[in-house]
């Protein structure tokens, strides 16, 4: 099946502590991205790659970090210094090179900072 | 500013009734709107989309209208089930940005009623 997986489903953090969320596909996907998802609010974008070994900042980079070593993994670490960790984390894909396609999203991680 | 919000945020129905859930946005040059559908703890689902040249879209039990003039989106669910229960929000693509960004509004929980 084609589809893209995130893992664990439930994360719990202690503070100061680095944690990394995995977010794999198998679509052949050239992009993909990070958003947080919080009560009440829609989805905010943190970082997206357009390719291998390109990565930017979305509207709340501050306090995460990702690599794009290869097309079908993009990681999130949540850094100690993310001051409100605690939210859903999605990561979605889709093909590149057409801006009218949709973005399929993963089933999501929930994190919880203890 | 960016902004895409809906005007109900819990609309409850009847099974077999049509349902519409309304979505307006701010940027009149943004071409591109999806719809998804998000059940309880889990990923996001592409619905249907629609780009900006086009007023009306139709799916399997899914209609989506685009009003230019005013700057609003509805999605319309014929023969409501109880398996549509769940999380509805819209998406608009930012012009102008080198990469597919969207904007996602809150969301509007459907409730159908067996």
């Amino acid at each position: 099946d084609g589809g893209i997986t995130q893992s664990p489903k439930y994360l719990f953090r202690k503070e100061g502590q680095n944690v990394t969320l995995s977010c794999e596909q198998n679509l052949n996907h050239d992009a993909m991205y990070w958003y947080r998802q919080d009560p009440g609010q829609g989805l905010r974008l943190i970082y997206y790659s357009q390719i291998v070994n390109d990565f930017q900042k979305g509207d709340i980079a501050e306090g995460y970090s990702v690599s794009r070593e290869k097309k079908e993994s993009f990681p999130l670490t949540v850094t100690s210094a993310q001051k409100n960790p605690t939210a859903f984390y999605l990561c979605a894909s889709r093909m590149a090179g057409n801006s009218y396609n949709e973005q399929f999203f993963g089933p999501g991680t929930r994190l919880t900072v203890l | 500013g960016e902004s895409v919000g809906l005007h109900l945020p819990t609309l409850s129905v009847q099974e077999g009734d049509n349902s519409i859930i309304n979505c307006a946005y701010s940027n009149s040059a943004s071409d591109y709107f999806i719809w998804y559908k998000q059940e309880s703890g889990k990923g996001p689902q592409f619905i249907i989309d629609i780009r900006s040249n086009m007023d009306k879209r139709q799916g399997q039990r899914v209609t989506v209208l685009l009003n230019k003039t005013v700057k609003h989106l509805s999605l319309q669910i014929a023969a409501t089930q109880p398996g549509d229960s769940a999380v509805y929000f819209c998406a608009e693509k930012v012009p102008n940005t080198g990469f597919q960004k969207l904007v996602f509004g809150t969301g509007t929980r459907l409730l159908v009623s067996p």
